[in-house]
């Protein structure tokens, strides 16, 4: 049974930081992982879905990797913001969707 | 609007009362899930619609839980004879299917289940 993992539980930085969220799972048979954000009271917002023929995506100051072989993944927050404090969960699927706990950021003004 | 709709966004039942939870997915996404998030835990699959395929039931936690969706549109979860433990924010998602593979899925604020 495909197991998720996501380390930090927790995350607390000052305004500015880069950052590095790790996910890791203990399956490789994957299709695609994504990286997901929640906030407080509403449902997911995806970032990135990586395909299991891709390496990485980027979209603004988000950089997801994937290295599949080794199952991990990491999800890179350049120059973090208040506003990106929530919870962050990657997912990886096949035919149904597993999902590690989550980190919780914090990025202090 | 344009993104995944889900209804009510909160319900409060007495234990032992049948619920039912509504989706109305993206115009066009022929893929829909549901996942079940308790309280401090992380997110559960539940249930997997593709198309006019045989749904993925593997995460249903009970006999008790079961979903429908008619054709590529509106699901319904229902969830007989509700315990406590089914207390939980209830979560859909639809996601369009290309090439073989799912694409990003778009959520929904959740269904809030409260069982007294």
């Amino acid at each position: 049974k495909q197991e998720v993992t996501q380390i930090p539980a927790a995350l607390s930085v000052p305004e500015g930081e880069n950052l590095v969220l790790n996910c890791s799972f203990t399956d490789s048979a994957i299709y695609n992982l994504q990286w997901f954000r929640q906030d407080p009271g509403k449902g997911l917002t995806s970032l990135l879905l990586i395909q299991s023929s891709q390496r990485e995506q980027t979209s603004g100051r988000l950089n997801a990797s994937l290295d599949k072989s080794s199952g991990r993944s990491t999800l890179y927050i350049a120059a973090s913001q208040p506003g990106d404090s929530a919870t962050y969960l990657c997912a990886v699927s096949r035919n149904d969707m597993r999902f590690g706990a989550g980190t919780r950021l914090t990025v202090k003004p | 609007g344009a993104g995944v709709s889900q209804s009510p966004s909160n319900k409060v039942t007495e234990k032992g009362k049948d619920v039912e939870l509504r989706c109305d997915p993206i115009s066009g996404h022929t893929a829909l899930y549901w996942y079940r998030q308790r309280l401090g835990q992380g997110l559960e699959f539940l249930i997997y619609f593709q198309g006019n395929s045989a749904p993925d039931k593997s995460g249903l936690p009970s006999d008790r839980f079961s979903a429908e969706r008619t054709g590529e549109s509106v699901s319904t979860l229902t969830i007989q004879r509700t315990q406590q433990e089914d207390s939980a924010v209830y979560l859909c998602a639809s996601s369009p299917y290309v090439g073989g593979h799912n694409q990003p899925q778009h959520f929904g604020d959740g269904t809030r289940l409260s069982i007294l």
